[in-house]
Order: structure tokens, then C-alpha cells, then sequence
């Protein structure tokens, strides 16, 4: 079975700090995503990568960057949080051609 | 408007139910259709992937995909509490050389004993 691990469950942090998501795949996979989850709007797409170093933007990339070091590991990085970033945060990874297979989410609330 | 348009619900059904969950799409460029299932405070799990118009079966989960109305739909037969989940519709197109998945908002069902 596909394992996508996402580093934090909850987090809860201040506004203008810099904050770090962890995602982690088992499965060899070239591709990698991070999404954003709110209610009423659905899953929308921040960043993915399809290969080490590489990263293309998403649909809602403002306010975030993404590190990919390694090809099993991606990192979301809200560069100076804002309250307006508080939500459910989703990391995918996939093979080309494949459906997508989900983590657990990040729950982050920014005060 | 849109490209997926999926009824929010909630759905309400009593336990050994039929439930049908539809969306429509309004790109004829999708071609590839799943669904998901997603527990609260859980991740979205992959239930469903088909390509092709016509139906793909899967235990009690039937995917039907007709291409040209636009239209996907799951049939949960004998529905049990368990499957009580927000139910998301996604397609998936190749888009300048990457794959761009487009969710729906999902379906809230509730699964009453």
C-alpha cells in the first residue's frame, strides 16, 4: 500500500512566523502535490513537483514555496504566516499516469 | 461556473440503502474520472479510477462514467454506517505536460443504523 506521511497532525502557530509541512512517500513516486482543503471550496492546488529540484506553481501558490531535496520528501513553507493561511493542509504523491494517493492532512491554525 | 459541480448533500440514508452520488463536469477535455472517499479529520482515500465511459465494479461500489452527458455517478449498494464519509468526485486531464486533477467539493453521507 501507498504510505504518504504528513510530519504533523495539528499546529498551531503565530501570525509572521516561518512555518514548515513535511511530507514524506514510500512509493518511488515522481510526482508530488500539496493542497489546501477549506470548506465550500474543495481541495485546491498549492505546489507539485515532478522530479527532484523541480517545483511548478499551482492554482494558489501566493504566500507559500515548496523544497523537494529528495524525491520521497516535499516540503510546504508558509514564508510569514497569515491568519488567512489557517486550514486543512493535504500532501499527494502519484506515478505518471496514476491517480493521486493522500496523506492524512495537516490541521494548522495561525493566531 | 465550476468545471466539477458535486451536490454538497448532506445525504441521509437508513443502513442497506442504495445511494447514488453524482457530479457533472463541464470540460469535454477530462479523461480520466475517480472517486474518493474522505473520513473526518482524515486524508481523501482513492476509491474509484476509470477511464472509459460505462460502469466499473468494485464489491458494493460502482463507478458509472457517461462522457457524453458529462455526468459521473457512484452507486454504494448495501450501504452500511461505515461508509458514512464525505464522498469527493475528481477528473483528471494532461494539462501543458503535467496532470491537472479538478475536485469536486464533495458529498456529506450519513449512513443512519
Amino acid at each position: 500500500d501507498v504510505k504518504v506521511t504528513q510530519s504533523s497532525r495539528y499546529l498551531v502557530k503565530r501570525t509572521g512566523e516561518k512555518v514548515f509541512l513535511e511530507c514524506v512517500q514510500d512509493m518511488d513516486h515522481e510526482n508530488m502535490f500539496w493542497y489546501r482543503q477549506d470548506p465550500g471550496l474543495g481541495l485546491r492546488l498549492i505546489y507539485f513537483s515532478y522530479d527532484v529540484k523541480m517545483k511548478e506553481k499551482g492554482d494558489i501558490p501566493e504566500g507559500y514555496s515548496v523544497s523537494r531535496e529528495k524525491k520521497e520528501r516535499f516540503s510546504l513553507i508558509l514564508e510569514s504566516a497569515s491568519t488567512n493561511q489557517t486550514s486543512m493542509y493535504l500532501c499527494a504523491s502519484s506515478l505518471w499516469g496514476q491517480p493521486q494517493h493522500f496523506g492524512d492532512g495537516t490541521r494548522l491554525s495561525i493566531l | 461556473q465550476k468545471e466539477v459541480e458535486q451536490d454538497p448533500g448532506p445525504l441521509s440514508v437508513p443502513e442497506g440503502a442504495i445511494v447514488s452520488l453524482n457530479c457533472t463536469y463541464s470540460n469535454s477535455a477530462f479523461q480520466y474520472f475517480m472517486w474518493y472517499r474522505q473520513y473526518s479529520r482524515k486524508g481523501p482515500e482513492l476509491l474509484m479510477y476509470t477511464y472509459s465511459s460505462g460502469n466499473k465494479e468494485d464489491g458494493r461500489f460502482t463507478a458509472q462514467v457517461d462522457k457524453s452527458s458529462k455526468y459521473i455517478s457512484l452507486f454504494i449498494r448495501d450501504s452500511q454506517p461505515s461508509d458514512s464519509a464525505t464522498y469527493l468526485c475528481a477528473t483528471d486531464m494532461n494539462s501543458g505536460g503535467y496532470q491537472k486533477v479538478t475536485f469536486g467539493t464533495g458529498t456529506k453521507l450519513q449512513v443512519i443504523p
